[in-house]
């Protein structure tokens, strides 16, 4: 069993709506979560974070959170073509590790005009 | 506002060659981590690094990698023999509470 679970997609969008994410991990160790945005070719740049069970709203973007449920998603309202990107989901700390940092593989979002 | 770079933004190297990547970790943050991705991969945890010594690392982060934060600013990962394998994006990151942010990445190429 994958550790952070991601649906690889791509998840098309049209420009205005909103992108619903989904991520769901296998370790209930794990206590901080993260959202990620990846450009083709660039870095991970950081979304958001969250780490207590409900949701957490920064802008067009909030991060829900289940423990019980070992899921996390993430909603991009107002969809912008700018938004087309993979986004990583991750999880920090395991059964074994506490400080080690696991990606999803991504989820791509394509937001057509 | 502060950033993690890196350099060198590519580099090119001949299986079995000694590689150094090099890393600025934003100022004020005390965790340091170098990840990478092969391409259309995930992104791969490698190591961790707190207080001058290292805190985790993967099963990835064998003999064949280290380490070294030498002075008060740089924090290197060094590659000893490479191999075909290891040709990735290389992404430092550094850390505070509870937000980490990424370098640009160096693009090593075995050949």
């Amino acid at each position: 069993q994958k550790e952070v679970e991601q649906n690889s997609g791509p998840l098309s969008v049209p420009e205005g709506a909103i992108a619903s994410l989904n991520c769901t991990y296998s370790d209930r160790v794990s206590q901080s979560f993260f959202w990620y945005r990846q450009y083709s070719g660039k870095s991970p740049e950081l979304i958001m974070s969250i780490y207590s069970n409900g949701d957490k709203e920064d802008g067009r973007f909030t991060a829900q959170l289940n423990k019980a449920s070992q899921y996390v998603s993430l909603l991009i309202r107002d969809s912008q073509p700018s938004d087309s990107a993979t986004y990583l989901c991750a999880l920090r700390g395991t059964t074994d590790s506490w400080g080690k940092f696991q990606f999803g593989a991504g989820t791509q979002v394509v937001v057509t005009p | 506002e502060p950033e993690v770079t890196q350099t060198p933004s590519h580099q090119v190297t001949q299986m079995g060659q000694e590689v150094i990547l090099r890393c600025v970790p934003i100022s004020n943050h005390l965790y340091f981590y170098w990840y990478r991705q092969i391409l259309g991969q995930k992104v791969e945890f490698l190591v961790s690094f707190y207080n001058n010594e290292i805190s985790e690392k993967s099963e990835i982060f064998d003999d064949q990698f280290s380490v070294e934060r030498p002075d008060g600013s740089n924090f290197t990962l060094k590659i000893r023999s490479t191999k075909l394998e290891d040709s990735a994006m290389y992404f430092c990151a550094s850390m505070t509470g509870h937000e980490q942010y990424f370098g640009p990445g160096t693009r090593l190429t075995v050949t």
